[in-house]
């Protein structure tokens, strides 16, 4: 399996554009969340999904952020407006719930990193 | 309101010498905690993880102890090596009441030669 793939790997966009991030979890995986890391706040949970549905969305900074999961091997983070505050790397992960230990074990993707100028 | 808090942002260790990253939570109940290691540039990865039913879990170099009256746990690296220079995110859940896993801001380790 390829793991967890996110794209774009970079977003550089001006204040007021659209910006859709998107992230294709690893196969078999019926867990996906999001997460947003800054200096600041360290690794911040945006939302997660279970079986493509949103469990949790309390981390979602504001009503320009959206998140869809349309089938088990897509989701998108949308951000419109952006502005400059929403510049972080922005980390997709999928899991398929606990493993033998018990433990909920994520696998991230490498990040998109997006610079709202 | 952080409910993982990894208080030192950095820590110099020298090679070969222990490395101990700290990390306090306030919600007595999560009942799993986790480690995780992020170089630059890629996602974190899973190190270890520690069931709150026990107080210590080892793995190779990697040994992390929780201490659950004082709501703190640590992660050991013995002995540290080059490649051990990372940031280290501690993250903890509530498995049985929710799937949330909350991560501390990390600790970033620099193994000096």
């Amino acid at each position: 399996d390829a793991g967890v793939i996110q794209s774009p790997r970079h977003e550089v966009t001006e204040m007021g554009q659209e910006v859709t991030l998107r992230c294709k979890p690893i196969s078999g995986h019926d867990y996906l969340f999001w997460y947003r890391q800054t200096m600041m706040r360290g690794l911040e949970l945006l939302i997660y999904f279970n079986n493509n549905v949103p469990i949790d969305d309390s981390g979602m900074p504001e009503d320009r952020f959206s998140a869809k999961m349309p089938n088990a091997s897509f989701s998108t983070l949308k951000i419109q407006p952006s502005e400059p505050r929403d510049s972080a790397v922005y980390f997709c992960a999928s899991s398929n719930g606990t493993d033998s230990s018990g433990a909920n074990v994520l696998t991230f993707g490498a990040g998109s990193r997006l610079t709202v100028l | 309101d952080q409910q993982v808090k990894q208080n030192s942002p950095s820590l110099s260790v020298q090679e070969g010498r222990i490395s101990i990253l700290n990390c306090d939570y306030t919600n007595s109940m999560f009942d799993y905690f986790l480690w995780y290691k992020k170089y630059p540039a890629e996602g974190p990865t899973f190190l270890i993880s520690i069931s709150s039913i026990k107080d210590k879990n080892e793995d190779g170099r990697f040994t992390v102890f929780l201490n659950k009256s004082a709501k703190h746990l640590s992660l050991h690296i013995v002995p540290s090596q080059p490649g051990d220079s990372a940031v280290y995110f501690c993250a903890a859940s509530l498995n049985d009441r929710d799937d949330k896993i909350i991560f501390g801001k990390g600790t970033r380790l620099h193994i000096l030669p």
